[in-house]
């Protein structure tokens, strides 16, 4: 079975702190995918990585980067933590082909007070 | 514009009434594919159904089923006598080559709440 596992799945942090969300995955996915899932809003996404080393914006990058040192491990960085950035994120991962579905890890719900 | 939506927000329906999910979507590739997925209370997205734009047959998997109409650009989704363990979000999305990359879009969901 493929697994996507994220790091945490709940975490309080405060407004200004950098914080980490971690995602690994476990089957020589290319794809790496970062979503942030609000109501009403659906998921959208944030940063997408194609290779290691590689990544590209999507929609709502602002306020994030991400890293991809090794191919099954992707974060994702909130450099200053905002209160806006209160939601649930989601790690996904896929074959390079765009065929192909994307899996998901279980998520984490990110409160920042 | 590439765009998924998904017109319900929730539906509640009681145990064993069939039900009908809807997605609109959006594109001028003439080549994408088309994704259920469903999210449980646990959190986790979980893949239900892959269909291409080049492939129009209706597909049904035990009380699962998919209409999909390039005609109209809806991909449908209708749950047969539907259980309580249905209860979740359903997320349709929209999968192009766009740009060197590949684009997965997602709808806003339906949450579906089946009542005993």
């Amino acid at each position: 079975d493929v697994k996507v596992t994220q790091s945490s799945r709940y975490l309080v942090k405060r407004t200004g702190e950098k914080v980490f969300l971690e995602c690994v995955q476990d089957m020589d996915h290319e794809n790496m995918f970062w979503y942030r899932q609000d109501p009403g809003l659906g998921l959208r996404l944030i940063y997408f990585s194609y290779d290691v080393k590689m990544k590209e914006k999507g929609d709502i990058p602002e306020g994030y980067s991400v890293s991809r040192e090794k191919k099954e491990r992707f974060s994702l960085i909130l450099e200053s933590a905002s209160t806006n950035q209160t939601s649930m994120y989601l790690c996904a991962s896929s074959l390079q082909s765009w065929s192909t579905e994307a899996f998901f890890g279980q998520g984490t719900r990110l409160t920042v007070v | 514009a590439q765009k998924v939506t998904q017109a319900q927000t929730e539906i509640s329906v009681v145990e064993k009434e069939d039900v009908t999910l809807d997605c609109v979507y959006e594109t001028r590739d003439t080549t994408y594919y088309l994704f259920w997925y469903k999210q449980p209370p646990s959190g986790e997205l979980v893949f239900l159904i892959r269909r291409n734009s080049f492939d129009e047959q209706n597909e049904i998997s035990g009380r699962y089923s998919w209409n999909f109409q390039k005609s109209t650009s809806s991909f449908n989704f209708t749950i047969t006598a539907s259980q309580v363990v249905d209860s979740a979000v359903y997320f349709c999305a929209l999968s192009l080559f766009s740009g060197g990359y590949n684009k997965l879009i997602f709808g806003a969901g339906t949450r579906l709440a089946v009542h005993p």
